[in-house]
């Protein structure tokens, strides 16, 4: 069975860091990209990041660029997200996806929630 | 960065009616497009790639169609279970970017 399961979510206060993971399984996980996306209470879906299949491409929103760190590590079959400097705008359910060119975002993890509060 | 706006924001169908959504882009993103549905307190499921290609598991009755800035995904006739919100996904260019969402009401 193709799955993608999210953790390390929890709360935090403001300024504080969480790392959360990606831990994929069922597919050949150096052929695809993985996203983040996130969803704040109530609202809509946010792109927030993404890595490509070796981790030597990343890329991220304004809104956390600088703040968090999109990693992956191949022998563990799982992507990470160090988020740092968090704020209480960054509380949100946060998912992660795979992509692949022919695919596009095609499968997602359950989600992991991330509450910033003092 | 490329806005995506859906309309309407809501829409309250009786079963077995046709429901359709739109998605204009702020800039041309040829057919890179994707749809999704979102049911309370699950991930969100693809629906629609790339316009108009249909997802193998996903019923007949949801259909995509459009290129450049206009889109549409088109439920041909209702049923209970499709009460959801549906968002649809450019990934044309960074940042992708999500519309702000159809939320579907069953009358």
């Amino acid at each position: 069975e193709v799955r993608l399961v999210e953790s390390g979510g929890g709360l935090v206060q403001p300024g504080g860091s969480l790392r959360l993971s990606c831990a994929a399984s069922g597919f050949t996980f150096t052929t695809y990209w993985i996203h983040w996306v996130r969803q704040a209470p109530g609202k809509g879906l946010v792109w927030v990041s993404r890595i490509n299949t070796d981790g030597s491409t990343t890329n991220y929103a304004d809104s956390v660029k600088g703040r968090f760190t999109i990693s992956r590590d191949t022998a563990k079959n799982t992507v990470y997200l160090q988020m740092n400097s968090l704020r209480a705008e960054d509380t949100a359910v946060y998912y992660c996806a795979r992509v692949s060119t022919p695919s596009g975002m095609d499968v997602w993890g359950q989600g992991t929630t991330v509450t910033v509060s003092s | 960065e490329n806005v995506l706006t859906q309309s309407p924001d809501f829409q309250s169908v009786t079963p077995k009616e046709k429901v359709t959504i739109t998605c204009r882009a702020s800039q041309s993103i040829g057919s890179s497009l994707h749809w999704y549905q979102q049911k309370p307190d699950q991930s969100p499921k693809l629906l629609i790639k790339f316009a108009s290609q249909s997802i193998s598991g996903v019923p007949s009755r949801f259909s995509g169609s459009g290129s450049g800035t206009d889109f549409t995904l088109t439920i041909s006739s209702l049923e209970a279970e499709d009460a959801a919100a549906y968002y649809c996904l450019q990934t044309s260019g960074l940042p992708w970017t999500f519309g702000q969402g159809t939320k579907v009401e069953i009358k």
